[in-house]
């Protein structure tokens, strides 16, 4: 079993609705979790960043952190054809500087916002 | 600013070939990563550095080598080219190797096919 899992999709939306985007994980002791979105023959690039538990929001953007069920989420308001995309979760233990900057990713949820 | 900026864009090699994948970043980061992305398996670490001189492995080191003689060049060498090295490669860079205050910028990634 792989230590974070995500839906792969398509997921399929039209233009104005929210997208909302999970990964559930297995290891209790990630403390950082971060959502990336990558574009086609792209690398992907960061959208969000967490520690811990909670909520944080930035503009049409909502990352949801749930540590007691090992769940998080990505709300995004008001969709786009330009946040067509794949979305990767990615989540990381707290290291030191010596051991280095190591995600996880989950395999990416693939959106497309429709016109 | 460049960033991460990864050559060749596209390659094919044959069984057992050799070959070196380029990185090179132009922030000064201390951290410098190499992942390969599969198909419903997301981004897998294959090595890391957290500066000049310093390299270690991360999760699917076999069959790959790098070095890192300068803090803005991260090369990814290929022993003997397998089928199985099929995928897209990304390299990675962040300011530190402390995950809490240092995201990961990805360059644009290396298509890799091995026949």
């Amino acid at each position: 079993q792989k230590e974070v899992e995500q839906d792969p999709g398509p997921l399929s939306v039209p233009e104005g609705a929210i997208v909302s985007l999970n990964c559930t994980y297995s290891n209790s002791a990630f403390q950082y979790f971060m959502w990336y979105r990558q574009y086609s023959r792209k690398g992907p690039e960061l959208l969000m960043y967490t520690y811990s538990s909670g909520n944080k929001e930035d503009g049409r953007f909502t990352a949801q952190v749930d540590k007691s069920s090992k769940y998080i989420s990505l709300f995004i308001r008001d969709s786009q054809p330009s946040d067509s995309a794949t979305y990767l979760c990615a989540m990381s233990t707290l290291m030191i500087k010596a051991a280095g900057n190591k995600l996880t990713f989950g395999g990416g949820t693939r959106v497309l916002v429709k016109p | 600013n460049a960033g991460v900026t990864q050559t060749p864009k596209f390659q094919v090699l044959k069984t057992g070939q050799s070959m070196t994948l380029q990185c090179a970043q132009d922030m000064n980061h201390e951290y410098m990563s190499w992942y390969r992305q599969d198909p419903g398996m997301g981004l897998r670490l294959i090595h890391y550095s957290v500066g000049a001189g310093i390299t270690d492995q991360g999760e699917v080191p076999n069959g790959y080598n790098v070095s890192r003689s300068t803090t803005e060049d991260f090369p990814l060498r290929l022993l003997s080219a397998a089928p199985s090295q099929t995928s897209v490669y990304f390299c990675a860079s962040s300011k530190t190797g402390l995950v809490g205050n240092s995201p990961l910028h990805f360059g644009n990634g290396t298509r890799l096919t091995v026949t």
